[in-house]
């Protein structure tokens, strides 16, 4: 069946590490996006592709790094320049001339 | 500079009773708002849409309202029912963009 999967759930990662968040989707949807949400926040935008071989940065892209090689998968690496990295990270995608965004079920990713 | 805003972190609210969640904006060039509903640890899921050219889109027990020139949103629920509780986020879009801006979510406790 159709959908939106984030692995892992939870993942450690010491200081000074760069680590990559996986999102994958077989909806055949042309656009993905991630966002962060922390403790008392919304969702914040951290990168968006509208189509394969191109993305564009959200309002908070600085640390991180995406790819969009394959319209399934849009891989988010979380660098060791981000400087407050410990937060729930969600993926999302949306078919091309619809609003709605269908969300994965995130990943949490904590830096020790 | 939060353009999408939640002013009410919390609401209950008795099971029957109608929930009203407010959503403020301040850019007026927003064409689209969505609502979304987020059980703790998983992604949000859509609920309920409405374009800047309406005032009012209904859907089974939910219902919202937009007033452009207040530019203020609200999603009725009703009758709230123990099911409901969960954190419910307004999100906005600017013509042909496929941005969208979230609010700080409002978590709503339904209790029986």
């Amino acid at each position: 069946d159709g959908g939106i999967t984030q692995s892992p759930k939870y993942l450690f990662r010491k200081e000074g590490q760069n680590v990559t968040l996986s999102c994958e989707q077989n909806l055949n949807h042309d656009a993905m996006y991630w966002y962060r949400q922390d403790p008392g926040q919304g969702l914040r935008l951290i990168y968006y592709s509208q189509i394969v071989n191109d993305f564009q940065k959200g309002d908070i892209a600085e640390g991180y790094s995406v790819s969009r090689e394959k319209k399934e998968s849009f891989p988010l690496t979380v660098t060791s320049a981000q400087k407050n990295p410990t937060a729930f990270y969600l993926c999302a995608s949306r078919p091309q001339g619809s609003d709605t965004q269908y969300f994965g079920p995130g990943t949490r990713l904590t830096v020790l | 500079d939060q353009q999408v805003k939640q002013n009410s972190p919390s609401l209950s609210v008795q099971e029957g009773r109608i929930s009203i969640l407010n959503c403020d904006y301040t850019n007026s060039m927003f064409d689209y708002f969505l609502w979304y509903k987020k059980y703790p640890a998983e992604g949000p899921t859509f609920l309920i849409s409405i374009s800047s050219i309406k005032d009012k889109n209904e859907d089974g027990r939910f219902t919202v309202f937009l007033n452009k020139s207040a530019k203020h949103l609200s999603l009725h629920i009703v009758p709230s029912q123990p099911g409901d509780s969960a954190v419910y986020f307004c999100a906005a879009s600017k013509p042909g963009t496929y941005k969208y801006i979230f609010g700080t979510g409002t978590r709503l406790k339904v209790l029986a």
